[in-house]
């Protein structure tokens, strides 16, 4: 099993680049979790999906921000324009619906200039 | 917002047991608590959960209070490489809301 799978590690961008993160889920989960982390607001939820089907987005901070899940095995987040306060780590999480523990990927470093 | 209360850090000596306190006084009877950790740079990672029965299992034990309205995280024997942010959630249930909220955790160094 090799996890969640998060692309790319790292990415630098000029401001008002779209940026797109992409995720892999672990095969049979079906629901998947998108989380930023920064220093000053540690880690919060942005979207989650179940069964391809976005149920909760109150966490996505802008219009600017947009998440799609086009099948079970692919999820993306999508940041256009991006902005120096868009800098951080996100993270792609997924689970079986009515189970106990996420698996989290190892993020995805965005920093924009 | 989280639900939980945890010190921001405490210190553990290599090989001894680590013992990270949670509070949770306004937790509901159908949710559970849940502990996961962070090392440096990583993904969280899950480690245990429970409802109102003690738990164990190969990383950790769970002791939740009687009136549930606390918890502890015991790691029996603390090595280097379980220094890393720990938190304590409580899982909300709320019309099918799978979130879990992380709080700020607890910043645990163990100390050769």
């Amino acid at each position: 099993d090799a996890g969640v799978i998060q692309s790319p590690r790292h990415e630098v961008t000029e401001m008002g680049q779209e940026v797109t993160l992409r995720c892999k889920p672990i095969s049979g989960h079906n629901s998947l979790f998108w989380y930023r982390q920064t220093m000053m607001r540690g880690l919060e939820l942005l979207i989650y999906f179940n069964n391809n089907v976005p149920i909760d987005d109150s966490g996505m901070p802008e219009d600017r921000f947009s998440a799609k899940m086009p099948n079970a095995s692919f999820s993306t987040l999508k940041i256009q324009p991006s902005e120096p306060r868009d800098s951080a780590v996100y993270f792609c999480a997924s689970s079986i619906r009515g189970g106990y523990g996420y698996t989290f990927g190892s993020g995805t470093r965005l920093t924009v200039v | 917002d989280a639900k939980t209360t945890q010190p921001p850090s405490m210190d553990c000596a290599e090989g001894r047991a680590a013992n990270l306190p949670c509070n949770h006084s306004t937790i509901s009877g159908n949710e559970y608590v849940y502990w996961y950790r962070q090392i440096h740079s990583q993904g969280p990672q899950y480690i245990i959960h429970g409802l109102k029965n003690n738990e164990t299992n190969e990383m950790a034990s769970l002791i939740i209070t009687e009136d549930r309205k606390s918890s502890t995280l015991i790691l029996p024997h603390a090595t280097l490489r379980d220094t890393a942010v720990y938190y304590c959630i409580v899982r909300e249930l709320q019309g099918g809301s799978e979130k879990l909220v992380f709080g700020k955790g607890t910043k645990l160094t163990v100390n050769p």
